[in-house]
């Protein structure tokens, strides 16, 4: 199965609230990656945050991590209606492994 | 930089024909990686290059997959022959080791 999951699978919310997506994996990691994807074209990096960080911060984006729970978030503060996207964590065991991603989070920012 | 290019965007082929992808990552950029993405297994790794070399190719579906990186600014991904169970988008990306991926826009492929 995929090393991470999201969580929702979907989520749907009003122009100007806050979107918190969740991540969970199964075993340790190196980093964890996020990335957003719309629809129809590649998958763009967002933020990393490495294994021995708790949390990071990039424009309206917060990532947290929680090693010893093997879980992630992804808060966007203020959204818009051009964050409407599907959101992938992704992570790798080592440095220089492959990435492994989840299913996703469809997020859906409503004008 | 242009960005990792990827071509075709699109390539619709009858089954039985090989089917040529290509992929041109960021200049630089030491990692290169083939995923394939569709509704039912979302992103699968197919196989990846360190410094041109395949580091791991565990996730090419069967021997009709094969991938290679004659250079560092050049790799190709070919299906021979193709199925319709092949149909998905093909995406390729780079990276150097440590920072997150750049990834293609990705070729639609599509066997009939």
């Amino acid at each position: 199965s995929q090393q991470g999951e999201e969580d929702p699978q979907a989520l749907s919310i009003q122009e100007g609230e806050n979107a918190t997506m969740n991540c969970s994996y199964k075993t340790s990691i190196n980093n964890l990656q996020w990335y957003r994807q719309n629809s129809g074209r590649g998958l763009v990096h967002l933020i990393l945050i490495r294994s021995n960080e708790r949390e990071k911060h990039s424009g309206r984006l917060r990532v947290t991590l929680d090693t010893s729970k093997k879980s992630s978030s992804l808060l966007i503060t203020a959204s818009r209606a051009a964050d409407t996207a599907s959101y992938f964590c992704a992570t790798d065991k080592t440095s220089g492994s492959r990435l492994t991603f989840g299913e996703g989070t469809q997020l859906t920012v409503n004008p | 930089d242009a960005g990792v290019i990827q071509s075709p965007r699109h390539e619709v082929t009858e089954m039985g024909q090989e089917v040529t992808l290509r992929c041109k990552p960021i200049s630089g950029h030491d990692y290169l990686f083939w995923y394939r993405q569709t509704m039912m297994r979302g992103l699968e790794l197919l196989i990846y290059f360190n410094n041109n070399v395949p580091i791991d190719d565990s996730g090419m579906p069967e021997d009709r997959f094969s991938a290679k990186m004659p250079n560092a600014s050049f790799s190709t991904l070919k299906i021979q022959p193709s199925e319709p169970r092949d149909s998905a988008v093909y995406f390729c990306a780079s990276s150097l080791e440590g920072f997150g991926y750049t990834f293609g826009s990705g070729t639609r492929l599509t066997v009939v």
